[in-house]
């Protein structure tokens, strides 16, 4: 069955500190591979997504991720945190199923950026 | 303006009752889902669609049932059976992955939270 990993569930770092939180998923086929952040008190949005092409992907706000095929990968990145991106996020999968797609989501993790 | 309408946004059941949420979608997807928001859990798939007329149990669908009569609706029902209902449900929707069309990105609700008193 398709799942998705999220190894980091509380996360504390202080500002201009670098992040980078691991995601892995559980499917051969092709996938679409998505992060999303949950700011508080507001709604899922999305950060950055990778469908096909340079594994390399740049989202808002300074995040990218990459996209490791061979480790069933797609990290989040960002070189300097700030306070504001005190947030959950979350990554999700969508992959075949059924003849169609099914997006599966990661258990999250809370990142708390400290001034 | 196009988008996916949740309604309620707070919603209040007595136990032993049972709970519809809407969810409307005016984006001309044909896939749709439902998932379950608890802390510490993520979001875990309840059901979704992929067009009318059919859907498919997700990974905790004991307690809920669906239905997809029109395109763009996709109500959700939490039965009495569900043990413990209170929670914030999100739904979504996206275009339908095919052989044609590869890639997909889910669309958002803003979500009903369920208290069950």
């Amino acid at each position: 069955a398709q799942s998705v990993s999220q190894h980091n569930h509380h996360v504390i770092l202080s500002e201009a500190a670098s992040l980078e939180l691991g995601c892995n998923y559980s499917y051969g086929g092709t996938v679409n591979l998505f992060w999303y952040v949950q700011y508080p008190g507001q709604h899922l949005q999305l950060l950055l997504k990778y469908f096909s092409g340079d594994p390399l992907v740049k989202g808002i706000k300074g995040f990218e991720a990459e996209f490791i095929k061979s480790k069933f990968s797609f990290n989040l990145r960002k070189p300097s945190v700030q306070w504001s991106d005190t947030a959950e996020y979350f990554c999700a999968v969508n992959a075949r199923a059924g003849g169609g797609n099914k997006l599966t989501f990661g258990t999250g993790t809370q990142l708390k950026v400290e001034l | 303006d196009g988008g996916i309408t949740q309604s309620p946004k707070y919603l209040f059941r007595k136990e032993g009752q049972n709970v519809t949420l809407s969810c409307e979608q005016n984006l001309n997807h044909d896939a749709m889902y439902w998932y379950r928001q608890d802390p510490g859990q993520g979001l875990r798939l309840i059901y979704y669609s992929q067009i009318v007329n059919d859907f498919q149990k997700g990974d905790i669908a004991e307690g809920y049932s669906v239905s997809r009569e029109k395109k763009e609706s996709f109500p959700l029902t939490v039965t009495s059976a569900q043990k413990n209902p209170t929670a914030f449900y999100l739904c979504a929707s996206s275009p339908r992955r095919t052989v044609l069309y590869m890639n997909t990105e889910a669309f958002f609700g803003q979500g009903t939270r369920l208290t069950v008193v």
